[in-house]
């Protein structure tokens, strides 16, 4: 149980160019979602948190415009880079926790390459 | 601010025991985490244990917690090939009425024959 995924697992797009990562909770509902961003060699940093229906708490020094977080389900939450540049290059990861709220499953995460 | 620490590398030989340590620095943390990450994949929650708590064991993972030191320790016992991969811990943070997580460096185990 409590399987999270992501879609797509990794994109190449161009600069100038939206994405939009989707992460899903397979089989508990996801009262909160978490998207980390994890450069190469780092550690994860904490992006955003939303919950189901709410606006997303965003994590200071992180750009609300340019990183859209849409939770408007319980197994559902996406993150879209909006005019992707190449330092957004990096690795995407979400977690989410349900009804056990001391727990957060991650997903496999998303490798985004801008050119 | 919070802070957690972890030291890069540990090297062991298949078979024998590793230990690795983690310092943090929010003393209200309600619960500390270990997570593995391989390669180009996301985090495998292995084992969590409450503040109240000094020793978690779970098959070959033992956790020790030294709440007035702030540090806490994964051991895993007879080490395999497999257990190399990225080890972070983390605490809990509590924040707009949300625990978000807050995550150590990062200690790359290596596992040798």
């Amino acid at each position: 149980g409590a399987v999270v995924s992501q879609h797509p697992s990794w994109v190449i797009c161009k600069s100038g160019t939206s994405v939009k990562i989707e992460c899903r909770s397979l089989d508990f509902q996801a009262t909160t979602m978490f998207w980390y961003r994890q450069f190469p060699k780092q550690s994860l940093m904490l992006m955003a948190t939303s919950n189901e229906g709410s606006k997303a708490t965003y994590e200071q020094g992180v750009e609300k415009d340019k990183f859209l977080i849409n939770h408007a389900s319980l197994t559902l939450s996406t993150l879209t880079v909006t005019s992707a540049h190449p330092e957004d290059s990096s690795f995407y990861i979400c977690s989410a926790s349900g009804t056990v709220k001391e727990t957060q499953y991650f997903g496999p995460g998303t490798r985004l390459l801008v050119l | 601010g919070e802070d957690v620490e972890q030291s890069l590398f540990l090297s062991v030989r298949e078979g024998d025991s590793s230990v690795i340590n983690c310092t943090y620095t929010d003393s209200s943390s309600t619960y500390l985490y270990w997570y593995k990450q391989e390669p180009g994949a996301g985090l495998q929650l292995l084992t969590y244990i409450f503040s109240n708590m000094d020793m978690k064991q779970d098959q070959r993972l033992t956790v020790l917690l030294n709440k007035k030191d702030k540090h806490l320790s994964l051991r895993i016992a007879d080490t395999q090939t497999g257990d190399s991969a990225i080890y972070f811990c983390a605490e809990s943070s509590r924040s707009y009425n949300t625990d978000k997580l807050i995550f150590g460096t990062g200690t790359r185990l290596q596992v040798f024959p």
